[in-house]
């Protein structure tokens, strides 16, 4: 069965530092990816996803994201964080023909000034 | 463009009592449907997806249900709630044929007391 995998449930960055989001899929084949963002009592924000070619994917809000087949992982990145980037963050997975999005369990971000 | 809206916003009902939440989409026909539910601290869970008016697939067994009376107005009921159902409850859209790429609502903050 398909499984995501974010290894940190909370991670803490001073503002202006950089960040990387860490997520590992399980499945047979390479599966549609994506990463979305949620702010405390809102709905999910799509951030940026991946079907194929260029491994290297840029979304919004200045972040991107690289694919790696070998390491079956899609960790988020942001060269410079913001205060406003506070947020959770869900990295999720897609099988080719499937109905659904089957999701990580998040990793909450913190910013501190 | 596309939007979706959910309401109420925030629920508190006694347990043993009926829920219906809903969810409707606008600037699109025929999407697909989606319900999920996130515990605090457990990610989302999918609960129910809908391709089309009466047509409703259940993920997880549970005392809730779903209903699509109109090809962009998706429900979630519940004749009797329990503790357990407390939780943040989101609709999401997707084009048919695009399950993989879904769009979210705000969401409704439902507290079981």
């Amino acid at each position: 069965a398909q499984s995501v995998t974010q290894p940190d449930i909370h991670i803490t960055v001073s503002e202006g530092a950089s960040l990387e989001l860490r997520c590992n899929y399980s499945y047979g084949a390479t599966p549609y990816l994506f990463w979305y963002v949620q702010s405390p009592g809102q709905g999910l924000q799509l951030l940026l996803k991946y079907f194929s070619g260029d491994t290297l994917v840029q979304g919004i809000k200045g972040f991107e994201a690289e694919f790696k087949r070998s390491q079956s992982s899609f960790n988020l990145r942001k060269p410079s964080v913001h205060w406003s980037d506070a947020a959770e963050y869900f990295c999720a997975v897609a099988p080719l023909y499937g109905n659904k999005l089957v999701f990580g369990a998040g990793t909450i971000l913190r910013v501190k000034s | 463009s596309q939007t979706i809206h959910q309401w109420p916003a925030t629920l508190v009902q006694p347990v043993g009592s009926p829920l219906s939440l809903e969810c409707t989409v606008e600037g699109t026909s025929n999407p697909n449907l989606y319900w999920y539910r996130q515990a605090a601290g457990r990610g989302l869970q999918l609960l129910f997806y809908s391709v089309g008016i009466g047509q409703i697939s259940s993920e997880v067994p549970q005392n809730l249900s779903a209903s699509r009376p109109q090809d962009r107005q998706f429900i979630l009921s519940s004749k009797k709630l329990l503790l357990s159902d407390s939780g943040f409850y989101l609709c999401a859209w997707s084009v048919i044929g695009r399950a993989y790429e879904q769009y979210f609502g705000p969401g409704t903050r439902l507290t079981v007391t």
